[in-house]
């Protein structure tokens, strides 16, 4: 079993739709949680950091359940420019050590 | 300001060679990571730097991988006799200190034939 699982998709949804991502890990070690994007054939960039309460940053929503082990991501009011892969990442040890998930691919048409 | 530069870009190679990947990492950076990324597949960590040292190896695919890390600063990871499972984006990424948020640079795109 992998670490960090995600749904692969593809999520297709049209503009202005919700979307909801989910992810589950499976160390409870793990101590912090972050939503990166990654556009075709680009680096990953950090989109926001998971907090406890769950935290808001303009359309996107993030939440955490530790006793779950699940983290999710809302997007709402989906734009064609945030078609990507959204990476659900684990920071697991005393260092920045970040475990990956496969990814849910997001396509959003007009 | 400069981001992580990774070199070069793309580099296409037979098997059995051995290929040097360069990464420098944002000036400042003492955290220094370096991951691999295969096709429709997430980030595998390979190898952590903090400083000049390498306190975790644990994600080097084999003994055919190396990395170090002069001056605080370059990184470069070698790959010796390369295998055709060794086709892959190799990403590095820095951050200011161990717990900050990591940077990634564009990335080698590495294959071999």
């Amino acid at each position: 079993r992998k670490e960090v699982e995600q749904d692969p998709g593809p999520f297709n949804v049209p503009e202005g739709a919700t979307v909801a991502f989910n992810c589950t890990y499976s160390n409870s070690a793990s101590q912090s949680f972050f939503w990166y994007r990654q556009d075709c054939r680009k680096e990953p960039k950090l989109l926001m950091s998971v907090y406890s309460s769950g935290n808001e940053d303009g359309r996107f929503t993030a939440q955490l359940n530790r006793a779950s082990q699940y983290i999710s991501l809302l997007i709402r009011d989906s734009k064609l420019s945030d078609s990507a892969t959204y990476l659900c990442v684990v920071n697991r040890g005393g260092y920045n050590k970040l475990i990956f998930g496969a990814g849910t691919r997001l396509a959003v048409h007009p | 300001g400069a981001g992580v530069s990774q070199s070069p870009s793309n580099k296409v190679t037979e098997k059995g060679k051995d290929v040097e990947l360069r990464c420098d990492p944002i000036s400042g950076h003492t955290a220094l990571y370096w991951y691999r990324q295969s096709l429709g597949q997430g980030l595998e960590f390979l190898i952590y730097f903090q400083g000049n040292s390498a306190p975790d190896k644990s994600g080097l695919p084999s003994d055919r991988f190396s990395a170090e890390r002069t001056g605080g600063s370059v990184s470069t990871l070698t790959i010796q006799r390369t295998q055709q499972e060794d086709s892959a984006v190799y990403l590095c990424a820095s951050s200011p200190a161990g717990n900050q948020p990591q940077h990634f640079g564009d990335g080698t795109r590495l294959s071999i034939l």
